[in-house]
């Protein structure tokens, strides 16, 4: 079936560092991948959808410079937390649908970004 | 805005009892219809999906949901729960965006399955 990872799973950082989190489609090519953020004992939320070769579209509240997203190829997609704070830490969830899918997405482990 | 709502945020069963899970969605239009699994410390998985067709849905590991247009629900069921089924339980739906087709998911139902 198909496969998406993401890296790393887990990340601790100081407040004011950025990181990058990877997600990618192992075994298929995804045009199209989602940003989620899961709050503990929460639902998923979608932050924004990332499309490969151009940029990405966010959800309302979501804020674009602060959540830096780059698809430049059809299997990578990077989420970059800039400058984080304490109220970042998060769990972070990406999926990925098939180019030439039916409208399935398939999730990634997640990240767990924890702001120091 | 479009929702989607569980109405059961933590459910508590025996082994061998029955399972029906409710999700209802705010959505006027076409829409697809998807119940997730996450099982502890794993990622989500699809357990089981609807676009068009016979309403009654088979999906893996026993569990079945039943799309009812008029109620707009697409409740989750499972004839005979194991302790395996442990897990928190997500329904979503997929509108029509700009052609990207996101996924809205409810708030999750959490499921313990005691033997």
């Amino acid at each position: 079936g198909a496969v998406v990872s993401q890296h790393p799973s887990r990340v601790i950082c100081k407040s004011g560092t950025s990181v990058k989190i990877e997600c990618r489609s192992l075994d298929f090519q995804a045009t199209t991948m989602f940003w989620y953020r899961q709050f503990p004992k929460q639902s998923l939320m979608l932050m924004a959808t990332s499309n490969e070769g151009s940029k990405a579209t966010y959800e309302q509240g979501v804020e674009k410079d602060k959540f830096l997203i780059n698809h430049a190829s059809l299997t990578l997609s990077t989420l970059t937390v800039t400058s984080a704070h304490p109220e970042d830490s998060s769990f972070y969830i990406c999926s990925a649908r098939e180019t030439y899918g039916a409208y399935e997405q398939y999730f990634g482990p997640g990240t767990r970004l924890t702001v120091t | 805005a479009q929702s989607v709502s569980q109405h059961n945020h933590h459910v508590i069963l025996s082994e061998a009892a029955s399972l029906e899970l409710g999700c209802n969605y705010s959505y006027g239009g076409t829409v697809n219809l998807f119940w997730y699994v996450q099982y502890p410390g794993q990622h989500l998985q699809l357990l089981l999906k609807y676009f068009s067709g016979d309403p009654l849905v088979k999906g893996i590991k026993g569990f079945e949901a039943e799309f009812i247009k008029s109620k707009f629900s697409f409740n989750l069921r499972k004839p005979s729960v194991q302790w395996s089924d442990t897990a928190e339980y997500f329904c979503a739906v997929t509108l029509p965006s700009g052609g990207y087709n996101k996924l809205i998911f409810g708030a999750g139902t959490r499921l313990a399955v005691h033997p």
